[in-house]
């Protein structure tokens, strides 16, 4: 059974770019959350896809926008890339209908914007 | 809105001996969920833990527990026996029942020492 997995590793873009991660969620799982996690700091919550639809999104700019697909896997799009927007980007899924409100991530895009 | 505060940025114990890692967090949610997770090197996020707060009775995993004080908002996790391998960054977080989001805290860096 595999779990979360994203891709690309390790991403190096130069300011002004634009950028895709794509992440796949858990074999079942329905829900996927993206979260940005900066050097030394706790993940920070992006925004969270259900039936292909943004449901909930945390404070971030309109740069970060996403899509969510039919097989439910998920890619998250920064547009005009600030040297701040450096970081571990993580994709966690999970089960709407699930009562455990249990997360599984993936080990993360790490992007590096120069 | 909710917060999670992590007063303790690094932390060592020995091999076999006992740690507690301290955790507190601010809602005025009755409904919610707090967890504890590890980060190794390998940057994939591990859930360690979990506990609602509609339960009085405090959690276990295995070597793992936690000390859940639901008035004074504290949520402390104890390793015991700990081994090599519990070296990692652990991070307490919150999710409120109303939105499947998670806010982590800053992170604990545990060392295991031989």
């Amino acid at each position: 059974d595999a779990g979360v997995t994203q891709s690309p590793t390790h991403l190096i873009k130069t300011r002004g770019q634009q950028v895709t991660l794509r992440c796949s969620p858990k074999s079942g799982h329905d829900t996927v959350s993206w979260y940005q996690q900066a050097l030394g700091q706790g993940p920070q919550f992006i925004f969270q896809y259900y039936e292909e639809e943004e449901r909930q999104r945390g404070n971030f700019p309109d740069r970060f926008s996403g899509h969510q697909f039919p097989n439910y896997s998920s890619e998250l799009n920064v547009n005009a890339l600030l040297l701040g927007d450096s970081a571990l980007y993580l994709c966690a899924s999970s089960l709407r209908r699930a009562t455990n409100e249990k997360l599984f991530f993936g080990s993360g895009t790490q992007l590096s914007v120069l | 809105a909710q917060t999670v505060t992590q007063s303790q940025p690094e932390m060592s114990v020995q091999e076999a001996e006992t740690v507690t890692l301290s955790c507190t967090y601010d809602t005025s949610e009755s409904n919610y969920y707090l967890f504890w997770y590890k980060q190794p090197p390998s940057r994939q996020m591990i859930l360690v833990i979990r506990q609602e707060a509609y339960k009085q009775q405090n959690a276990t995993e295995n070597r793992f527990s936690v000390n859940f004080q639901k008035a004074a908002k504290s949520f402390s996790l104890k390793i015991s026996d700990s081994q090599l391998g519990d070296t990692a960054m652990y991070f307490c977080a919150f999710m409120s029942g109303s939105a499947r989001q998670l806010t982590f805290g800053s992170g604990t860096q545990l060392t295991v020492l031989p």
